[in-house]
Order: structure tokens, then C-alpha cells, then sequence
């Protein structure tokens, strides 16, 4: 069975940081790109950040450019997001989901943990 | 980046009822296009995507057609468990967008 455990949120400031990780288990790790998504407090759902199988490539929304990092320790069977000068209007629930992907690549969320909340407030 | 919009925001409706979820992409995007359920509090859930392919486990009360820009999302007969916000998201190119979902409540 498929497990996605995401742990590291919390309250910090604006202007703070904090880093994300989402252990996994019940799956090869190493062949799925794995992604960040979040939801705000009665809002919809906004992708954040995609990361390959190998880190070969990111991806980043604009409202999080600059600011996040994706990574990966596959030796770890884990994901990372490096969250830093923190907004307000980073406050949202974070998930952690895993990529469908076959020969043809990697695309919908097949499977999802059950997110960590970050709240950035004074 | 590729919009996606969904209509309507809000449906109610009553159990056996048949309810159609439509969303709309600002571009082509063939048929990747994946539909998640989210029940309050819960993690969203797949239940459909790409050529209407039905996930494992989902009833196939549940069923999705469209390709290009329009795509829809249909409970042929609506059950107790299915009132939930419903969300498309297009995977067609980066950034992936999900529409703004639609909140399926108890007439």
C-alpha cells in the first residue's frame, strides 16, 4: 500500500522559513516524480512544485519561484520542499503526491498524503 | 499558463439524482485531464483521468468524457458518499492548473 507522510509544518513568522518532508513508503520511489500541492483555508487546490524521478528537473508556480526549493533523498524514500521568506499567503495545507507515470512519462496524482499545515503569521 | 474553470460552483441535488460537473480548459489540452473528489477534511482523491479511464475502486457510477477544451464529469446516480467538492486538473503542461471545484451538497 501506497504511503505518503507529510511532517515539518507549523507556525512561523513572515519572513521565516521552514522545510517540508514527505516520507514514502509502499512504493519505488526512485521511478516516480513526486509533487507539492497546497490548499488555503476554504480554498481550491494549487500546485506548487514537481520534482523527476531523479531530480533532473523542477518545477515551480510563480507565486513560489524564488523562494522554494524542491528535493529528493531517494536513499531516504523521501521529498523535501525548502520553504523560505514566507508569506502570508503561504498559509495553506501541504500536501505531498505522487506522479502517475509509465513509458509515456508522468502526469495525474495518483496518490496523496494527508498534508501538513503551514501557517505564517505575526 | 492554462486556465481551468469549472460550472457550476455549487450543485444541489439529492441522492439518485444525476449530476453533470463541467470544466473548461483556455486551451487544448487533448484529454489530459484528471478529475479529483475531496470529502471535507480529507486528502483529494483520483477518480478519473485521461481517456475516462476509471481508477481502481471507484464506482462506475462515475464517468468522464470530453477532449480539447470542454470535458465533463458525470454521477449517474448519487449516493450518500458522493457529496464532496469535485476538482478538474489539466496535466498537460506545467504549471498544472486545477479548476476551482464544485461543491456537490444535499438538497
Amino acid at each position: 500500500e501506497v504511503r505518503l507522510l507529510e511532517s515539518g509544518g507549523g507556525l512561523v513568522q513572515p519572513g521565516g522559513s521552514l522545510r517540508l518532508s514527505c516520507a514514502a513508503s509502499g512504493l519505488t520511489f526512485t521511478n516516480y516524480a513526486m509533487s507539492w500541492v497546497r490548499q488555503a483555508p476554504g480554498e481550491g487546490l494549487e500546485w506548487v512544485s514537481t520534482i523527476t524521478a531523479h531530480s533532473d528537473s523542477t518545477w515551480y508556480a510563480d507565486s513560489v519561484k524564488g523562494r522554494f526549493t524542491i528535493s529528493r533523498d531517494n536513499s531516504k524514500n523521501t521529498l523535501y520542499l525548502q520553504m523560505s521568506n514566507l508569506r502570508v499567503g503561504d498559509t495553506a495545507l501541504y500536501y505531498c503526491a505522487k506522479h502517475f507515470c509509465n513509458g509515456a512519462g508522468c502526469d495525474r496524482f495518483d496518490y496523496w498524503g494527508q498534508g501538513t499545515q503551514v501557517t505564517v503569521s505575526s | 499558463d492554462i486556465q481551468m474553470t469549472q460550472s457550476p460552483s455549487t450543485l444541489s441535488a439529492s441522492v439518485g439524482d444525476r449530476v453533470t460537473i463541467t470544466c473548461r480548459a483556455s486551451q487544448t489540452i487533448s484529454r489530459r485531464l484528471a478529475w479529483y473528489q475531496q470529502e471535507p477534511g480529507k486528502a483529494p482523491k483520483l477518480l478519473i483521468s485521461g481517456d475516462s479511464t476509471l481508477e481502481s475502486g471507484v464506482p462506475s457510477r462515475f464517468s468522464g468524457s470530453g477532449s480539447g477544451t470542454e470535458f465533463t464529469l458525470t454521477i449517474s446516480s448519487l449516493q450518500p458518499d458522493d457529496f464532496a467538492t469535485y476538482y478538474c486538473q489539466q496535466y498537460s503542461s506545467y504549471p498544472f492548473t486545477f479548476g476551482p471545484g464544485t461543491k456537490v451538497d444535499i438538497k
